[in-house]
């Protein structure tokens, strides 16, 4: 069954350093999001992109975050600096098109910042 | 502002006791969903509930979505310790935005 990629799974640095999470959804999936889940919380969306275009990106801090798929597959969001308070789990899910209703999640990332 | 907020947000009991959760809002939703989530993983989806008033039925979980679509609740009919976890709803609003309630971890004990 096809899943939704992501890596690495965990990630500890320190803050005021870069960090970088993948992502690869389902293949033919158009509609990929990146949520933020802090411990004992739902996640929270970030950004949206559907193929290579941001939908939504009312809710991703983008004095220290960035987010790119730049063909339209895999993404990429990066943090830089990290601060203590960026500690959460990384959640990446994709779904066959924007109004396609079933979101498949990723494993996360959980990145812990020192 | 939560704006679905779920209801309790900690709750373990006995296998073989009968639970409900519930998932309140202000705003209404086109659609509600539940998702159950395990320790270091991502959400699964469990159902999504569309219309005022449906009712949908997994096994011995039943899921109700409320008739003005603005609540919705969670029964699971006699607990067994596999369906420990994270329980969370999400209201569907425009284009396929979620909204997530904070969770109700559930525990079951043996």
């Amino acid at each position: 069954e096809a899943e939704v990629a992501q890596s690495p799974r965990y990630k500890i640095t320190e803050k005021s350093q870069a960090v970088a999470f993948w992502c690869d959804p389902i293949s033919g999936h158009a509609t990929l999001y990146w949520y933020r889940q802090i411990l004992g919380q739902g996640p929270e969306l970030l950004v949206q992109f559907q193929d290579e275009s941001v939908v939504d990106d009312s809710q991703l801090p983008k004095d220290r975050f960035s987010a790119e798929r730049l063909k339209g597959v895999d993404s990429t969001l990066k943090i830089q600096p990290a601060e203590l308070g960026d500690s959460a789990m990384y959640l990446c899910a994709s779904s066959l098109g924007l109004h396609q209703e079933t979101q498949y999640f990723g494993p996360g990332t959980r990145l812990l910042v020192l | 502002t939560q704006l679905l907020e779920q209801s309790p947000q900690f709750l373990s009991i006995q296998e073989g006791e009968n639970l409900t959760v519930y998932c309140n809002s202000s705003s209404v939703f086109s659609s509600l969903q539940w998702y159950r989530q395990e320790p270091g993983e991502g959400p699964v989806l469990l159902v999504t509930v569309v219309t005022g008033g449906e009712v949908k039925k997994l096994k011995r979980l039943t899921f109700q979505f409320g008739d003005a679509r603005k609540d919705s609740s969670l029964h699971i009919t006699a607990a067994q310790p596999g369906d420990t976890g994270l329980y969370l709803c999400a209201g569907v609003r425009g284009a396929q935005k979620l909204v997530f309630g904070q969770g109700t971890r559930l525990t079951i004990n043996p």
